[in-house]
């Protein structure tokens, strides 16, 4: 059974405040790593798909980076806004196997105008 | 709006009977997966379809079964339904195949009660 822990469960931060938070997965067999953002009472929404250790990628004013060798991916928000205001889900992929994804339990952020 | 939609969004049923849960892929998405989530968890994977053939399994008993439609709409079936099969089952398809190096687009959900 493939771990994939994500820290904080949750938090909660002032308007304008930057944030991040950790993706943990096995540092053997990565494939690829997804960050997805799920509002309440919506679908998750794909945010990233990382799959080279080192990648960098943007979105506005989110950004996710990769480290495959140890097994951790960061997740970045600059300036956090109420909009902002989700769970942050991580799903690791092995390559060994059938290449579905394990997801974390999620961080829910709470962005407090 | 992802092009995902999943029905019934709620429904109740009570322990030993069966249920049928749809999904309609997004248009053009060959590849769709269905996952668990209960309270407090993260989604978990149930099993994925490609092509209409099933290809990738979780860790969930037999009575978990699905199908897949030649227009990649999809079913998941649960037989002898327990108290702790109550949970969100979310319904993801894909256009980028078995390896889900694209990204999967969601639908909403549908919640499912058993008591």
């Amino acid at each position: 059974i493939l771990n994939v822990e994500q820290s904080p469960q949750s938090l909660h931060v002032q308007e304008g405040d930057s944030t991040n938070f950790t993706c943990s997965f096995p540092s053997s067999n990565f494939y690829a790593l997804h960050w997805y953002r799920w509002e309440t009472a919506k679908s998750p929404e794909a945010l990233f798909v990382m799959t080279l250790n080192g990648d960098e990628k943007k979105k506005g004013r989110i950004s996710a980076t990769l480290n495959t060798k140890e097994g951790y991916s960061y997740l970045y928000i600059k300036g956090s806004q109420p909009e902002d205001s989700a769970t942050y889900l991580c799903a690791f992929i092995s390559g060994a196997g059938s290449y579905q994804l394990t997801f974390g339990k999620g961080t829910k952020l709470s962005v407090i105008p | 709006e992802t092009g995902v939609t999943q029905s019934p969004t709620h429904l109740i049923k009570t322990r030993g009977q069966q249920v049928t849960l749809r999904c309609s892929s997004q248009s053009g998405h060959n590849t769709v997966s269905w996952y668990q989530q209960a309270l407090g968890q993260g989604p978990q994977f149930i099993f994925q379809y490609y092509r209409e053939e099933e290809n990738g399994r979780g860790n969930f008993p037999p009575r978990f079964s699905g199908l897949q439609f030649p227009n990649y709409s999809s079913e998941l079936n649960v037989n002898a339904l327990e108290l702790d099969d109550s949970a969100l089952y979310l319904c993801a398809s894909s256009s980028r195949g078995l390896t889900n190096t694209g990204e999967l687009f969601f639908g909403e959900g549908s919640r499912l009660t058993v008591l």
